[in-house]
């Protein structure tokens, strides 16, 4: 079965403190990985597409690389304004018409 | 450019009531899916629409239905409410249905009471 877990559930940290989410994933056929941000109350924002292992992409503090098996979204001296939900969802297998997502990691940033 | 629109932005039901919500995709993009997403959890698929005709369906009851219109926007529809349909209803649209990136609307929040 086709499915998405990340870790770790929730993270605090203190400003310009860098750390890494993780996301790991099981599907048949990986059409592409993806990364959203998520305020309260609003919908994912869009923040990375990758497509195969080795692969890595930047956005100003963060940086999503892939392997086979995982992905993972590094944060380099998060700001206050980086607190977010963060969700990766997959797309591939025999549904590859929808995106399969993980329950997301709670990131909070105190300056 | 405008969003994903989606309409109402909140609203609260009484169990057994149906209600009906509004998507509106991004200019040109042909296709409009729907995620139910429960507080604490990641957004779960219900439906994808392309060019007006249903290709996928999530793990729903029959109670859940949408459409698509000739000119992309979307309805979901559920009847007969239940507490546990309580959700933040999403909306995504993109250009095509795999390999597209995936834009979601802010949702609206159903409350069943």
């Amino acid at each position: 079965e086709d499915q998405v877990t990340q870790s770790p559930e929730a993270l605090r940290l203190q400003e310009g403190e860098s750390s890494s989410l993780n996301c790991s994933y099981t599907v048949s056929g990986l059409r592409g990985l993806f990364w959203y941000r998520q305020d309260p109350g609003k919908g994912p924002e869009f923040l990375f597409t990758l497509y195969s292992a080795g692969e890595e992409k930047e956005k100003e503090r963060l940086k999503a690389t892939l392997t086979k098996k995982e992905s993972f979204l590094h944060i380099t001296a998060p700001k206050p304004e980086d607190s977010a939900t963060y969700l990766c969802a997959v797309q591939g297998g025999d549904s590859s018409y929808k995106l399969i997502f993980g329950s997301g990691t709670r990131l909070l940033v105190r300056p | 450019d405008a969003g994903v629109t989606q309409s109402p932005t909140h609203l609260i039901k009484t169990r057994g009531q149906q209600v009906t919500l509004r998507c509106s995709p991004i200019s040109g993009h042909k296709s409009v899916s729907w995620y139910q997403q429960v507080l604490g959890q990641g957004p779960q698929f219900i439906f994808q629409y392309y060019e007006k005709e249903e290709r996928g369906r999530g793990n729903f009851p029959d109670r859940f239905s949408a459409r698509q219109f000739p000119n992309y926007s979307s309805e979901l529809n559920v009847n007969a409410l239940l507490l546990g349909d309580s959700a933040l209803y999403l909306c995504a649209s993109s250009f095509g249905t795999v390999n597209y990136g995936y834009t979601f609307g802010s949702g609206t929040r159903l409350t069943v009471v």
